[in-house]
């Protein structure tokens, strides 16, 4: 059963502090992606990784930053965070090379920043 | 530019009552995939079909169904006879040939009333 996990479901940070969103996928996928949901704006792209070490900024990249030293494994960073990055977090794999590949999802982080 | 709406913010239906959800996308690109997800309560999206912009034939499996029609740039979900297990929120996308990321609607929650 393929899969993709993030490190946490819920996670409660204060303004200002580092975060580190985790997530894994055990499918051998070239490419990760990073989105946030927020109601009534559905699913935006942060960040995507096409490649280990790889990324490219998606539609709203601003504040955060991403690592992938490891195919399998693409991290999400806020450098300092804010009360408008309070969101759901969600983690997605999927096969390189063609665009009509189904995206894998994690469960997703809940976020809140105090 | 790419867009995809669903006008649709929130549906309810009394069980085994028909439900359509509408979603109508924008894209210059002659080739061109669609997708629709499904997020139940615990939170991962979950693929439900992918169909392809040469490819109109409609689709049927089990109680859900999918309508393409360029003619109106629309790629509508049907589902019959609804169960509670219906209630998620659904996610309309649309990806573009060489493009690794997805553009999601805003998506419609659909409740489904015992």
């Amino acid at each position: 059963d393929v899969k993709v996990t993030q490190s946490s479901r819920y996670l409660v940070k204060r303004t200002g502090e580092k975060v580190f969103l985790e997530c894994v996928q055990d499918m051998d996928h070239e490419n990760m992606f990073w989105y946030r949901q927020d109601p009534g704006l559905g699913l935006r792209l942060i960040y995507f990784s096409y490649d280990v070490k790889m990324k490219e900024k998606g539609d709203i990249p601003e504040g955060y930053s991403v690592s992938r030293e490891k195919k399998e494994r693409f991290s999400l960073i806020l450098e300092s965070a804010s009360t408008n990055q309070t969101s759901m977090y969600l983690c997605a794999s999927t096969l390189g090379g063609e665009s009509y590949n189904e995206q894998f999802f994690g469960p997703g982080t809940r976020l809140t920043v105090l | 530019a790419q867009k995809v709406t669903q006008a649709q913010t929130e549906i309810s239906v009394v069980e085994k009552e028909d439900v359509t959800l509408d979603c109508v996308y924008e894209t210059r690109d002659t080739t061109y995939y669609l997708f629709w997800y499904k997020q139940p309560p615990s939170g991962e999206l979950v693929f439900l079909i992918r169909r392809n912009s040469f490819d109109e034939q409609n689709e049927i499996s089990g109680r859900y169904s999918w309508n393409f029609q360029k003619s109106t740039s629309s790629f509508n979900f049907t589902i019959t006879a609804s169960q509670v297990v219906d209630s998620a929120v659904y996610f309309c996308a649309l990806s573009e040939a060489g493009a690794n990321n997805l553009f999601f609607g805003t998506g419609t929650r659909l409740t489904v009333i015992p």
